[in-house]
């Protein structure tokens, strides 16, 4: 495995609901990403996050909330969804948040909004 | 503005065949490339980057890829295809005047029969 977990793995939630994607990675990196992947498109970066600082927020409608309370954890807080946020949602890591590191991607969370 | 174009969204190949799999870019200034490659229902696993240097790649599970400067191209290669092989394979480029962004090709999914 990567060494990037995620839970859950799968996540059903209606409209009005509040949940939580949980990352943790386990190799010591400094930067944590999270992207959406939606069948059809690109995987979209959302958030990034370097030694625990927010730096770089793509976009990404006020319902999606992240939360990054040390370097090896990485929160999605979820309120309030549309169906068309239904995708597979992928954590992921990397030694540093320079353009020449690969980063290292976790199993991801398949979330329904229903 | 940066960009990555994998043109064809499938690719068949018999076991013990070579196979390509195809990548273009468009960057302002030098490309850090990469592979990465998903399972169903994984996230994306790293295979290979070019950074600098030779311009042939060599990576995980005996893939190579060759940076072609001229032609604006990394073509990811293994000269002999297993059945396991087949996935999803996304080419992703930054450079850095790109921000934190690791922009994706759509992806070409290789099925390698048996």
């Amino acid at each position: 495995e990567t060494g990037v977990t995620q839970t859950p793995r799968h996540l059903v939630m209606g409209m009005t609901n509040k949940k939580s994607l949980k990352c943790e990675q386990h190799l010591g990196h400094n930067a944590m990403y999270w992207y959406k992947q939606s069948a059809k498109k690109p995987l979209e970066l959302m958030f990034v996050y370097s030694l625990e600082e927010r730096v770089e927020n793509n976009s990404v409608p006020s319902r999606f909330s992240p939360e990054c309370p040390n370097s090896s954890h990485l929160f999605l807080h979820l309120h309030t969804l549309q169906p068309e946020d239904s995708a597979l949602y992928l954590c992921a890591s990397s030694k540093e948040p320079g353009p020449t590191y690969e980063q290292y991607f976790g199993p991801g969370t398949r979330l329904t909004v229903t | 503005a940066q960009s990555v174009a994998q043109p064809e969204d499938q690719v068949n190949v018999a076991e013990g065949n070579p196979l390509t799999v195809k990548c273009t870019y468009s960057v302002s200034g030098n490309p850090y490339l990469f592979w990465y490659v998903q399972y169903p229902n994984r996230g994306l696993q790293f295979l290979l980057k070019y950074i600098t240097g030779d311009n042939l790649v060599k990576g995980s599970y005996g893939f190579e890829a060759e940076f072609n400067k001229s032609q604006t191209s990394f073509h990811l290669k293994k000269p002999s295809a297993l059945v396991s092989d087949s996935a999803l394979y996304f080419c992703a480029v930054r450079d850095r005047d790109s921000g934190y962004a690791l922009n994706f090709g759509k992806g070409t999914s290789l099925l390698v029969t048996p």
